[in-house]
């Protein structure tokens, strides 16, 4: 199975600030597919970005994913105050479909 | 608006077993994938298993196969998760999740609230 890991594990920024975001595969993700979420406390998880790159309906374009193969990113490029949660990656291109641990983005 | 509601949890000893349910509506519930997501207390999330749209396709994690099978009702708009000899371990949060296709080879695109799922003595 992928193991997907991502840091840091917790990013302590205010807001206004840009987020970046690290999601490293054990092994190539085929077809760059990679999904990011955001949970925010005692919420389900949201769909962010898709295919790496793509946004979810309804995001705005602060959010942008990149990356390919073993090496993915999710930059937030103003914090909102409703952007502090924790965010996942998620590979869907081999299963298991597998999860990171999580990034908490907290406010300093 | 699409929703997904469910139902089934509770507290459990292990060995026993449990069913859960998920609601859908908002959408054409046959046309897309489904799935159960869980998240053990203060964890991140695991994908448990899923179907594809007429269920010819289905996917478990390692740590489930034998024990759990989910299944889909399309006539009624619903998912099943039924658990046995249930662990500790499996002690989570479950979620159904909806895919964005019918294929289930992807990614989730929208969540229910999930129902708690205690494996104790």
């Amino acid at each position: 199975e992928i193991v997907l890991t991502q840091s840091p594990g917790t990013l302590s920024l205010s807001p206004g600030e840009r987020a970046t975001l690290s999601c490293r595969a054990s092994q190539s993700v085929s077809n760059s597919y990679l999904a990011w979420y955001q949970q925010k406390p005692g919420q389900a998880p949201t769909l962010l970005i898709f295919g790496a790159s793509s946004r979810a309906t309804g995001i705005p374009d602060t959010f942008s994913g990149s990356g390919s193969a073993t090496d993915f990113t999710l930059t937030i490029s103003r914090l909102e105050p409703e952007d502090f949660a924790v965010y996942y990656c998620q590979q869907y291109g081999s299963s298991p479909w597998t999860f990171g641990q999580g990034t908490k983005v907290e406010i300093k | 608006e699409v929703q997904l509601v469910e139902s089934g949890g509770g507290l459990v000893q292990p060995g026993r077993s449990l069913r859960l349910s998920c609601a859908a509506s908002g959408f054409t519930f046959d046309d897309y994938a489904m799935h159960w997501v869980r998240q053990a207390p203060g964890k991140g999330l695991e994908w448990v298993s899923g179907l594809d749209w007429n269920s010819n396709n289905i996917g478990y994690v390692d740590s489930v196969k034998g024990r759990f099978t989910i299944s889909r009702d399309n006539a009624k708009s619903s998912l099943y998760l039924q658990m046995n000899s249930l662990r500790p371990e499996d002690t989570a949060l479950y979620y159904c999740a909806k895919g964005p296709y019918s294929s289930f080879i992807y990614y989730f695109d929208y969540w229910g609230r999930g129902t708690l799922v205690t494996v104790s003595s």
